[in-house]
């Protein structure tokens, strides 16, 4: 089976700007939970997906969101773009039938100029 | 709010050694414990435990929950090179739908 692939890897964005992140799950898993890693805060939550539905979010500004397709991808958008946005953003899946065990993808290692 | 915190934040061991990782957690609803392993990229996931006093093994990897106390350690023997990552600690909590809540993690380097 194939992992959790993301794209895009890397991504140079400036201040202001937007972004939309792309992560595609296991085949058959139908959760997805978003993640925001930085050297300071380690793995902070943004939010979880399931079958298209937000089913819990993170503390983070409106300026982050997702949604979920029906074939269980996943996009996550950060708008008006800021500094400390810089991070790596994991995108993890899920079968929801062993238990919160979570599976991650690579990464988009996103950088705020 | 939910807590976890991992200990020590860095360690730095000799090949051959035994190291002992720590992870305290405060959540509501608690609903399990897990260990993750990251190198250079994705976490890879270890252990799952939700059961205190039974122990999870792997290899020269094992783990163990105290939902009294509310810990979990995580062992590794005879460390190896290739051990060296960080080890990330989380915490799955929720009545219905759940989130994970991730330690600050332990870099573990193993030196030859």
């Amino acid at each position: 089976k194939a992992g959790v692939t993301q794209t895009p890897r890397y991504l140079i964005k400036t201040r202001g700007q937007q972004v939309t992140l792309s992560c595609s799950p296991i085949s058959g898993h139908r959760s997805v939970s978003w993640y925001q890693q930085t050297p300071g805060q380690g793995l902070q939550f943004l939010f979880e997906y399931f079958s298209e539905t937000q089913r819990n979010k993170g503390n983070f500004p409106g300026r982050f969101s997702g949604r979920q397709f029906s074939n269980s991808r996943s996009e996550m958008n950060v708008s008006t773009l800021e500094l400390g946005d810089s991070a790596l953003y994991l995108c993890a899946s899920s079968p929801r039938t062993s238990g919160e065990t979570q599976y991650f993808g690579p990464g988009t290692r996103l950088l705020v100029l | 709010e939910d807590k976890v915190v991992q200990s020590p934040l860095s360690l730095v061991v000799h090949e051959g050694d035994t190291v002992t990782l720590n992870c305290s957690y405060e959540v509501t609803n608690f609903r399990s414990l897990l260990w993750y392993k990251q190198e250079k990229k994705a976490p890879t996931f270890l252990f799952m435990l939700t059961s205190s006093g039974i122990e999870k093994k792997s290899g020269r990897l094992s783990s163990i929950l105290d939902k009294k106390e509310l810990f979990s350690i995580l062992n590794i023997t005879a460390t190896q090179t290739g051990d060296s990552a960080i080890y990330l600690c989380a915490v799955a909590s929720g009545a219905g739908s759940y989130q994970l809540t991730f330690g600050k993690g332990t870099k573990l380097s193993v030196i030859p």
